[in-house]
């Protein structure tokens, strides 16, 4: 199963909005509404901040969001902070017990 | 508070074994799914292993299969990863997390992880 495909950098300045894309495939991301966003800062475990899609747990901020078309998911992050610096990750059910990661995006808030 | 606290990880050298441990507290364990998922130095997270509620469903990443088991005790709310046949690629971070799915088949969502244990496999 190939990874999902992430840019590897993406910044903004502080208020600034930015987008993530995740692009799977048909098989992935196409398939299925599991798409999953985390957060992981450096030396820090990773953080669920979107699940199927578009959907946020308890305490994420809802600066937040997500949304999916076709075969690319996205994670909007709006109102930048400097705490939003960390890599993310998305991840999709790839069909056959199998779950499967994009390669991350570093953001960096200028 | 839900924990999670894994363990066992070290130096070890190329071909050899070891077994990470993963110690959960603070929910009903032997309820949930569990994954492990590993961070190679410079690299991204990449999904490892995944065992469902009752043990007896385990699937694996392409890399470690046939050389990776799961399993775990529920009676001791602990959640293992034995690894053979070592090799240097399986230089990493492991971490176990849960899935946040109840029923009985998991939904991939990992809504819960440890901080990681690190696995360095060298001569």
């Amino acid at each position: 199963q190939s990874a999902l495909t992430q840019p590897p950098s993406a910044s903004g300045s502080p208020g600034q909005s930015v987008t993530i894309s995740c692009t799977g495939t048909s098989n992935d991301v196409g398939a299925y509404n599991y798409v999953s966003w985390y957060q992981q800062r450096p030396g820090k475990a990773p953080k669920l901040m979107v699940y199927e899609v578009s959907k946020r747990p308890s305490g994420v901020p809802d600066r937040f969001s997500g949304s999916k078309y076709g075969n690319t998911a996205s994670l909007i992050v709006s109102g930048l902070q400097t705490e939003d610096e960390a890599d993310y990750y998305c991840t999709s059910y790839g069909g056959r017990n199998n779950l499967v990661f994009g390669g991350g995006t570093t953001l960096t808030v200028l | 508070q839900l924990h999670l606290v894994e363990s066992g990880g070290g130096v070890v050298q190329p071909g050899r074994s070891l077994r990470l441990s993963c110690a959960a507290s603070g929910f009903s364990f032997g309820s949930y799914p569990m994954h492990w998922v590993r961070r190679s130095p410079g690299k991204g997270l990449e999904w490892v292993a995944i065992i469902f509620y009752d043990g007896d469903n385990k699937f694996y990443g392409d890399s470690v299969r046939g050389r990776f088991t799961v399993s775990r005790d529920n009676s001791k709310n602990t959640l293992y990863l034995q690894m053979t046949s070592l090799r240097p690629e399986d230089t990493a971070v492991y971490y176990c997390a849960r899935d946040s799915s109840q029923l009985p088949y998991p939904n991939y969502i990992l809504d819960s992880w440890g901080q990681g244990t690190l696995v360095t496999v060298s001569s």
